[in-house]
């Protein structure tokens, strides 16, 4: 059975900290590794990776993917309040477009 | 419109009740999909169809039918609501050629007392 798996579960810093949020899985035909964000209601896709070692970035996010160790991390720098949400990483199937989701990390950043 | 339309945004419902949510998109999308979203469990997979006229089963489909007779609309039917159907519900919708990216509708809430 397909497992992604998120942690911390939850966490708390303060403006312009730094986090780190960790995403293990076990695809079958694993394709790629996906993160989304969710503040209220629908969650907003992020990134997408595909290879091992490759940094995808957008601003103060970033996120890499090792495909030997099977996990990926989501960086966030200098954090603001509205980075505050669930973080939602997925993992997606060679065969077909659907995804398998972990139970998130919800992060709150307090001003 | 523009995305996905979803609803109703919430509904509470007697057990033992026949329940439809809608989802509409707009995108022309060729796949949609219908997600439950439980706390501590994340999104998982209900229904799923990659075109009109065919549909698969989820992670999770027990208790859940769905249809999709054309491009556009994506209904999913609990035809006898039980307590464990109480969560969000999410639809969402992507581009055959995948791009990882799921456009998620705003979630209907549904309580089943």
């Amino acid at each position: 059975e397909d497992k992604v798996v998120q942690s911390p579960l939850s966490l708390v810093v303060h403006e312009g900290d730094t986090v780190t949020l960790n995403c293990s899985y076990e695809v079958t035909n694993f394709r790629s590794l996906l993160w989304y964000k969710q503040e209220k209601k629908a969650p907003t896709f992020l990134f997408m990776l595909t290879s091992s070692g490759i940094e995808k970035k957008s601003g103060r996010l970033s996120s890499i993917l090792d495909k030997k160790e099977l996990f990926s991390i989501l960086n966030i720098t200098a954090t603001q309040t509205g980075d505050s949400a669930v973080y939602l990483c997925a993992g997606a199937h060679n065969a077909g477009n659907m995804l398998t989701f972990g139970g998130g990390t919800r992060l709150m950043v307090k001003p | 419109i523009a995305g996905i339309t979803q609803a109703p945004t919430s509904q509470i419902l007697a057990a033992g009740r026949r329940m439809t949510l809608r989802c509409t998109q707009d995108m022309r999308h060729n796949a949609m999909y219908w997600y439950r979203q439980d706390l501590g469990l994340g999104l998982r997979l209900i229904h799923y169809s990659n075109t009109a006229g065919t549909t698969g089963k989820g992670e999770v489909p027990d208790g859940y039918s769905v249809s999709r007779a054309n491009t556009d609309d994506f209904p999913l039917t609990l035809a006898s609501a039980v307590p464990s159907q109480t969560s969000v519900y999410f639809c969402a919708s992507s581009d055959w050629g995948f791009t990882g990216e799921l456009f998620f509708g705003e979630g209907s809430r549904l309580t089943v007392l």
